[in-house]
C-alpha cells in the first residue's frame, strides 16, 4: 500500500527556514516525479514545487523561486522541501505529492502537514 | 502563469441529480488538464487528467470533456459521497489549479 508521510512543520518566526521532509514507501519512488503542492486553511490548492525522479528537471512557483529549494534522496525514498525566508502567506498545510511529472498531475497524495509563520 | 477560473463556486444539487462543473483556461492547456476531489480534513484526490481519462478506481458517473480553454467535470447522478470541493488544474506549463467548485446538497 502506498504511503506518503510529511514531516518537520511546525511554528516559525517569519524570516527563519524551516526543511520539510517525506518518506516515500509502498511503490518505486525512483520511477516517479515528486511535488509540492500547499493549501492554506480554508483556501484553495497551490502548487509549489516539482522535482523529476532524476532531479534533473526542477520547477518552482513564482510566489517562492529562490526560497524554497526541493530535492529528494532515491536511496532513501525521501523527498524534501528546504524553506527559507519564510513569510505568513507561507502558512499552509504542505502536501508531498507522487505525480506523473515534475509539472504535471498528481497521481497520489500525502496527508499533508502544517507550517505556521507568525511571530 | 497560465491562470484557471472554475464556475459556479458553488453548485447546490439533489442526490441522484446530474451536475456539471466548467473551468477555463486563460490560454490553451490542450487536454492537459486534471480535475480532484477533496472532502473536508481530507487530501485531494485524483480524479480525471488527460481532460478526459478516469484515473484507477474512479466511477464510471465521473466523466470529463473538452480541450483548449474549455472544460467540463460532469457527475452523472450524484451520491452522498460525491458532496466535496472539485478542482481543476492544468499542467501544460508549470501546473495551477482553478479556485475550486462546492457541491453540497440542496
Amino acid at each position: 500500500e502506498l504511503h506518503l508521510v510529511e514531516s518537520g512543520g511546525g511554528l516559525v518566526q517569519p524570516g527563519r527556514s524551516l526543511r520539510l521532509s517525506c518518506a516515500a514507501s509502498g511503490f518505486i519512488f525512483d520511477d516517479y516525479a515528486m511535488q509540492w503542492v500547499r493549501q492554506a486553511p480554508g483556501k484553495g490548492l497551490e502548487w509549489v514545487s516539482g522535482i523529476s525522479w532524476d532531479s534533473g528537471s526542477v520547477g518552482y512557483a513564482d510566489s517562492v523561486k529562490g526560497r524554497f529549494t526541493i530535492s529528494r534522496d532515491n536511496a532513501k525514498n525521501s523527498l524534501y522541501l528546504q524553506m527559507n525566508s519564510l513569510r505568513g502567506e507561507d502558512t499552509a498545510f504542505y502536501y508531498c505529492a507522487k505525480a506523473n511529472g515534475a509539472g504535471s498531475h498528481v497521481w497520489d497524495w500525502g496527508q499533508g502537514t502544517l507550517v505556521t509563520v507568525s511571530s | 502563469e497560465i491562470v484557471m477560473t472554475q464556475s459556479p463556486a458553488t453548485l447546490s444539487v439533489s442526490l441522484g441529480e446530474r451536475a456539471t462543473l466548467s473551468c477555463r483556461a486563460s490560454e490553451s492547456v490542450s487536454s492537459h488538464l486534471a480535475w480532484y476531489q477533496q472532502k473536508p480534513g481530507q487530501a485531494p484526490r485524483l480524479l480525471i487528467y488527460g481532460a478526459s481519462t478516469r484515473a484507477t478506481g474512479i466511477p464510471a458517473r465521473f466523466s470529463g470533456g473538452g480541450s483548449g480553454t474549455e472544460f467540463t467535470l460532469t457527475i452523472s447522478s450524484l451520491q452522498s459521497e460525491d458532496f466535496a470541493v472539485y478542482y481543476c488544474q492544468q499542467y501544460n506549463n508549470w501546473p495551477s489549479f482553478g479556485p475550486g467548485t462546492k457541491v453540497h446538497i440542496k
